[in-house]
C-alpha cells in the first residue's frame, strides 16, 4: 500500500517562478503535515509543518493541506537557485512520536 | 542550533559482516529514530525508541536488525549480518517529548555492502 504518493520530477523552472510541489495520501489518521528539504547526501532539514487541515506562510513558501482530498501542497514564490534541493513531503498521526512516512521526494532545479 | 550526529559519515563492508551505525541524538529529546535511504527510493521508517524500548518498527526491522542506547547519549543501529540490499543512506533522528513535527535528523551514514 503506498501511503504517501509524490511526483519525483526533476521540476525544472527559471529563477523568480512560482513552484508548486504537491502530495496525496490515503491514511486518514495522518494529522501533521510537513515539508522537508534535502540536498544530496544530506539529511531531511524540516522547512515547514502544518496541523490538520488550511494554510501556513513562511517568507515566500506557504503550505496547504486539503484533508477532505487527501492532498497536500508546498508553494514557493520568487524561487531562487539556493532552493534547488529535492523536497520531501512527510506525515504523522495524532499520538506524539509516530513515526513520519515520507513521500518519494521531487527534485527541483531552479536556473538564473 | 542543537543537532544530531552520526558516525560514521561512510562506512563499506563485507556481504555477511556486522556493522554498528552510531547517533547522537539532541541531548533533550526523548524518542529516537532510524530510517534509511536506498539510492533513488523514499526516506523509510525502521524504527523509533522511547523511554528505552522500542516503541514502533516496520516490517524492514526483522531479526537482523537491532537497537541500543547504551549510555545516557547514544544511540545505535546493529545490521548483524549485512546483505547488498543493505546498502542505503541511514538516518538517525530524534524528537522532543510531546511534539509531532519537530523531528530532527542527522547527515547519515551511507552504508556500502559489497
Amino acid at each position: 500500500q503506498k501511503e504517501v504518493e509524490q511526483d519525483p520530477g526533476p521540476l525544472s523552472v527559471p529563477e523568480g517562478a512560482i513552484v508548486s510541489l504537491n502530495c496525496t495520501y490515503s491514511n486518514s489518521a495522518f494529522q501533521y503535515f510537513m515539508w522537508y528539504r534535502q540536498y544530496s547526501r544530506k539529511g531531511p532539514e524540516l522547512l515547514m509543518y502544518t496541523y490538520s487541515s488550511g494554510n501556513k506562510e513562511d517568507g515566500r513558501f506557504t503550505a496547504q493541506v486539503d484533508k477532505s482530498s487527501k492532498y497536500i501542497s508546498l508553494f514557493i514564490r520568487d524561487s531562487q537557485p539556493s532552493d534547488s534541493a529535492t523536497y520531501l513531503c512527510a506525515m504523522s498521526g495524532f499520538q506524539a512520536g509516530t513515526a513520519l512516512i515520507f513521500g518519494k521526494g521531487t527534485t527541483l532545479s531552479v536556473s538564473s | 542550533e542543537p543537532e544530531v550526529t552520526q558516525t560514521p559519515s561512510h562506512q563499506v563492508t563485507q556481504m555477511g559482516q556486522e556493522v554498528i551505525l552510531r547517533c547522537v541524538p539532541i541531548s533533550n529529546h526523548l524518542y529516537f529514530y532510524w530510517y534509511r535511504q536506498i539510492l533513488g527510493q523514499k526516506v523509510e521508517f525502521l524504527v523509533s525508541f522511547y523511554n528505552n524500548e522500542i516503541s514502533e518498527k516496520s516490517e524492514i526491522f526483522d531479526d537482523q536488525f537491532s537497537v541500543e542506547r547504551p549510555d545516557g547519549s547514544n544511540f545505535t543501529l546493529k545490521i548483524r549480518s549485512t546483505k547488498l540490499e543493505d546498502s542505503a543512506m541511514y538516518f538517525c533522528a530524534s524528537l522532543q517529548q510531546s511534539s509531532n513535527y519537530g523531528y530532527t535528523f542527522g547527515s547519515g551514514t551511507r552504508l556500502t555492502v559489497v
